[in-house]
């Protein structure tokens, strides 16, 4: 079975600094990865994803993640964070053979001006 | 194109009553799935369908019930309601395809009583 971890709850992060997100998964077979944000009481909205290729793939806003097929890791980074980007980051995985999306916990994001 | 809609927006529920939450998208999506997300367990797949006349269960079924008549709508039946469905619930649809992002309703927020 799929599944998909998000060791943390909530990251801080100074407006300005990199951010980074972190997500491991774990899937038989070849993995597609996802990231979906969401802003307080609003639905998900799509960030970016990894199907195959350049393991670096880059998103809306800015965002970018890192495939990493060893360590099973899709972390979600920025280079420099605004106040805006605070949010509620949901790492999703497919796999295994099935359609079915799997997500993890999510982490909030909380972006200090 | 209207997206993914949702109705009702905000729905509150006496134990053992049953409702319907409606879902409906106009993008054509062959694959269509519910999820509910509660505080600290991130969204959880109750159902999920990949096509009209085709349904499978996700991670949380039990208390829900789906149908899939046409490819447009995917409704969740709740059939007895109880306190442990207080939930928001999300409808999402994409292509078939694996590597499609989910695109997502806005939420339903129930209560149950």
């Amino acid at each position: 079975a799929q599944s998909v971890a998000q060791p943390e709850d909530q990251v801080n992060v100074a407006e300005g600094n990199p951010l980074t997100v972190k997500c491991t998964y774990s899937v038989s077979g070849n993995p597609y990865l996802f990231w979906y944000v969401q802003y307080p009481n609003r639905g998900l909205q799509f960030l970016l994803k990894y199907i195959t290729g350049d393991n670096l793939v880059k998103g809306s806003y800015g965002f970018e993640a890192e495939f990493n097929k060893s360590q099973t890791s899709f972390h979600l980074k920025k280079p420099s964070a605004l106040v805006s980007d605070s949010a509620l980051y949901f790492c999703a995985v497919r796999g295994g053979g099935t359609n079915k999306l799997i997500f993890g916990t999510g982490t909030l994001l909380a972006v200090q001006p | 194109n209207a997206g993914v809609t949702q109705t009702p927006k905000f729905q509150v529920l006496k134990t053992g009553q049953s409702m319907t939450l409606q879902c409906a998208q106009d993008m054509n999506h062959e694959y269509m799935s519910w999820y509910r997300q509660d505080p600290g367990m991130g969204l959880r797949l109750i159902h999920y369908s990949v096509g009209a006349g085709i349904t499978d269960q996700g991670e949380v079924p039990n208390g829900y019930n789906v149908s899939r008549s046409t490819t447009e709508d995917f409704p969740l039946r709740l059939l007895s309601a109880a306190p442990s469905q207080t939930s928001v619930y999300f409808c999402a649809s994409s292509y078939l395809d694996r590597g499609s992002e989910q695109y997502f309703g806005p939420g339903t927020r129930l209560t149950v009583t």
